[in-house]
C-alpha cells in the first residue's frame, strides 16, 4: 500500500550511459514532482507535471526528460549522465490546489563513476 | 523572491528536554508553510502545515509549530525530545508567486537528540 514509490532505489552507472528512473503514485493525485538532493542535502523542484502537463521545468539540463504516461506515473530520464548527477532523486505528489501537501517517494540514489 | 531560511545546521538537545528548530520565510502574498522529517536514507515524511487559522498547528509524532507573521517564524516544537526524533528537518513555503505552487525548501537543520 505504498503511497509514492520509486524505482529502482540505487542506480550506479558509468559516464556516458543513459538511465530512467520511475515513479508511481496511488494516491489519486493530480499533480506529480521531480527534486534532486545534491551531497549537502539541499532540495531543489526540477518538474511538475498536473494531468501529463509539464508545468514546472526549472533550470535542468535538457539531457533530463519527464514523461508522464497517466497522471499515476511520472518517470525521469537521463541522457549521458555526468559525474554531476550524482545525487539523490525524489519524486512526489500532491492533489492540486493552494494547501495541500507533498508527499514523497523514498528517493533514488544515482551514482555516476 | 520567495525564500526560507533554516539559521541553524544544527541543533542539539538532551533526550527530555524541549526543542526548537528555527525557520523564517519571505513570501508576497499569504505564506504556505511545511515541515517534513528525512530519516537517514529515507524520504520525507510530512510532519505538518501551516495554511491558515490558529497560529500554533499539531502535528506527527508530537511536533508542533508555531506561525508567527510579524516575526516571519514557522519554528519547529516538541516538549519533550526523544532519541529516535533525531533526523535532519525541512522547513518549506509553498511558492504561489510563479503559479506553479511548487515547495521551496531551506536548507535543513539535523536535530541530535542525546540519551
Amino acid at each position: 500500500d505504498t503511497a509514492v514509490s520509486q524505482t529502482p532505489k540505487y542506480l550506479v552507472t558509468q559516464m556516458g550511459n543513459d538511465k530512467s528512473i520511475k515513479c508511481e503514485q496511488n494516491l489519486g493525485h493530480d499533480t506529480m514532482y521531480w527534486y534532486k538532493q545534491d551531497s549537502k542535502k539541499f532540495l531543489k523542484i526540477m518538474f511538475s507535471y498536473n494531468n501529463k502537463e509539464l508545468i514546472i521545468n526549472e533550470t535542468v539540463p535538457n539531457r533530463f526528460s519527464p514523461k508522464s504516461p497517466d497522471k499515476a506515473h511520472l518517470n525521469l530520464h537521463i541522457n549521458s549522465l555526468e559525474l554531476g548527477d550524482s545525487a539523490v532523486y525524489f519524486c512526489a505528489s500532491s492533489q492540486e490546489g493552494r494547501g495541500d501537501t507533498q508527499y514523497f517517494g523514498p528517493g533514488t540514489r544515482l551514482t555516476v563513476l | 523572491a520567495q525564500s526560507v531560511a533554516q539559521p541553524e545546521d544544527q541543533v542539539n538537545v538532551a533526550e527530555g528536554n524541549p526543542l526548537t528548530v528555527k525557520c523564517t520565510y519571505s513570501v508576497s502574498g499569504n505564506p504556505y508553510l511545511f515541515w517534513y522529517v528525512q530519516y537517514p536514507n529515507r524520504g520525507l515524511q510530512f510532519l505538518l502545515k501551516y495554511i491558515t487559522g490558529d497560529n500554533l498547528v499539531k502535528g506527527s509524532y508530537g511536533f508542533e509549530a508555531e506561525f508567527n507573521k510579524s516575526q516571519t517564524s514557522f519554528h519547529l516544537k516538541k516538549p519533550s525530545a526523544l532519541v529516535s526524533d533525531s533526523a535532519l528537518y525541512f522547513c518549506a513555503v509553498r511558492d504561489w508567486a510563479s503559479n506553479t505552487g511548487k515547495l521551496i525548501f531551506g536548507q535543513g537543520t539535523t536535530l541530535q537528540v542525546k540519551p
